[in-house]
């Protein structure tokens, strides 16, 4: 099945470490997104890519940095991780259009998320 | 203001009964919109996606919008346990942005 994968699952690091979260799909989908989810705070938007050259903030992009090494890659790093920085990340992907349909009407598909703790 | 604004509840509904959950959005140019279902600790999964103004219906779920008071609900009815989790409204903006409510936590009582 075209999916979308996040590795690792679970990390838990220390305070200044260097930390990459990797996300591939299997969908063809040009679009992928990275997200953070707090508890109580919804899904908060940091970095998306609506193609290879094409990379935009979000509402949270302080302290993170990303690559879109291909179409089917979103890798997100925190250059020097802080404790407020453990949540639940969460990759999803998005097409630009799909069976005819304009990409407009298209929903997000997500991975199974990475726990992240910084100690 | 923030893009998309839900109740965060907690909700709770006797099983059997409707629930109703409850998004405004910001953006007036935004042509679609979606709720997602997410239990604890996984992630979101589609459950209805709607565009035109009106009333949407899947099986239990009822999508309902209103794009002048930029207005848009999800009615569950015919409550189970199983539907117990966090609803989350989503609203992409005109620059393909999604932006999340702050989901609305559903428990559903046997």
């Amino acid at each position: 099945d075209a999916d979308v994968t996040q590795t690792p699952r679970n990390r838990i690091t220390k305070t200044g470490k260097r930390i990459m979260l990797e996300c591939s799909q299997t969908k063809g989908h040009d679009r992928m997104y990275w997200y953070r989810q707090d508890p109580g705070l919804g899904l908060q938007l940091i970095y998306y890519s609506f193609d290879v050259k094409d990379i935009n903030k979000g509402e949270i992009s302080d302290g993170y940095s990303v690559s879109r090494q291909a179409q089917a890659k979103f890798s997100l790093s925190l250059e020097s991780a802080i404790p407020n920085q453990t949540a639940l990340y969460f990759c999803a992907t998005r097409p630009r259009t799909s069976g005819g349909a304009p990409g407009w009407q298209h929903e997000q598909f997500f991975g199974p998320g990475t726990r992240l703790t910084v100690l | 203001q923030k893009e998309v604004e839900q109740n965060s509840g907690p909700l709770s509904v006797p099983e059997g009964a409707i629930a109703s959950l409850n998004c405004t959005y910001s953006d007036r140019g935004s042509q679609s919109f979606f709720w997602y279902r997410q239990y604890s600790g996984k992630s979101p999964e589609l459950i209805m996606s709607i565009y035109s103004n009106g009333d949407k219906e899947d099986g239990r779920f009822t999508a309902q919008l209103n794009k002048a008071s930029q207005y848009v609900s999800l009615l569950i009815r015919d409550s189970q346990p199983s539907d117990s989790a966090t609803y989350l409204c989503a609203v992409p903006n005109t620059g393909n942005q999604f932006y999340f409510g702050t989901g609305t936590s559903l428990t559903v009582i046997p």
